[in-house]
């Protein structure tokens, strides 16, 4: 079974510019999750995604959104970056929540310069 | 709100020998999971193990074992028989019960081995 893929892997914009990062779960995994890791933040919650609906949000702002599609393909947008975007944004797709492990990609490196 | 801590940055191991990484957690929830991820340099983060608040046994996957002490609320990992792929961070992380939770975090350790 082929596991949780992530496009672009990596991605160079511009302040202000805006970017559209890509995940394709696990087939079969209707759950979508992503999170912002950086250095000094370490891993945050961004948002889930369950049945093509945002279920849960984390302490994001505005920019940072996301939406899901009828093969549970997600993908998440943020918009007039900031050189503190720059990170790298995993995605994660399980069953469902609660105990069902979540199975991490390799995630996208966006550098915003 | 739920915070997980682990509190060694960096730890360093010999080959073939035994490592304990700690973690600690803050909830005022009873029903929720501890989970331990393994992130290689450049690598997918994968699951260790992973640990329900309900049960008392601490779970065990090969060399790999906890020590939950739900009372204190900690959750450390021992890695056995260290090999030179266990050189990784490794994240703690807690998630609430039910069907909307998700992963909360800690810093992560920097665990290296030694030949």
């Amino acid at each position: 079974k082929a596991g949780v893929t992530q496009t672009p892997r990596y991605l160079i914009k511009t302040r202000g510019q805006q970017v559209t990062l890509s995940c394709s779960p696990i087939s079969g995994h209707r759950s979508v999750s992503w999170y912002q890791q950086t250095p000094g933040q370490g891993l945050q919650f961004l948002f889930e995604y369950f049945s093509e609906t945002q279920r849960n949000k984390g302490n994001f702002p505005g920019r940072f959104s996301g939406r899901q599609f009828s093969n549970s393909r997600s993908e998440m947008n943020v918009s007039t970056l900031e050189l503190g975007d720059s990170a790298l944004y995993l995605c994660a797709s399980s069953f469902v929540g609660g105990a069902a492990e979540q199975y991490f990609g390799p995630g996208t490196r966006l550098t915003v310069t | 709100a739920q915070t997980v801590t682990q509190s060694q940055p960096e730890m360093s191991v010999q080959e073939a020998e035994t490592v304990t990484l700690s973690c600690t957690y803050d909830t005022s929830e009873s029903d929720y999971y501890l989970f331990w991820y393994k992130q290689p340099p450049s690598r997918q983060m994968i699951l260790v193990i992973r640990q329900e608040a309900y049960k008392q046994q601490n779970a065990t996957e090969n060399r790999f074992s906890v020590n939950f002490q739900k009372a204190a609320k900690s959750f450390s990992l021992k890695i056995s028989d260290s090999q030179l792929g266990d050189a990784a961070m490794y994240f703690c992380a807690y998630r609430s019960g039910g069907s909307q939770g998700n992963l909360i975090f800690g810093k992560g350790t920097k665990l290296s081995v030694k030949p």
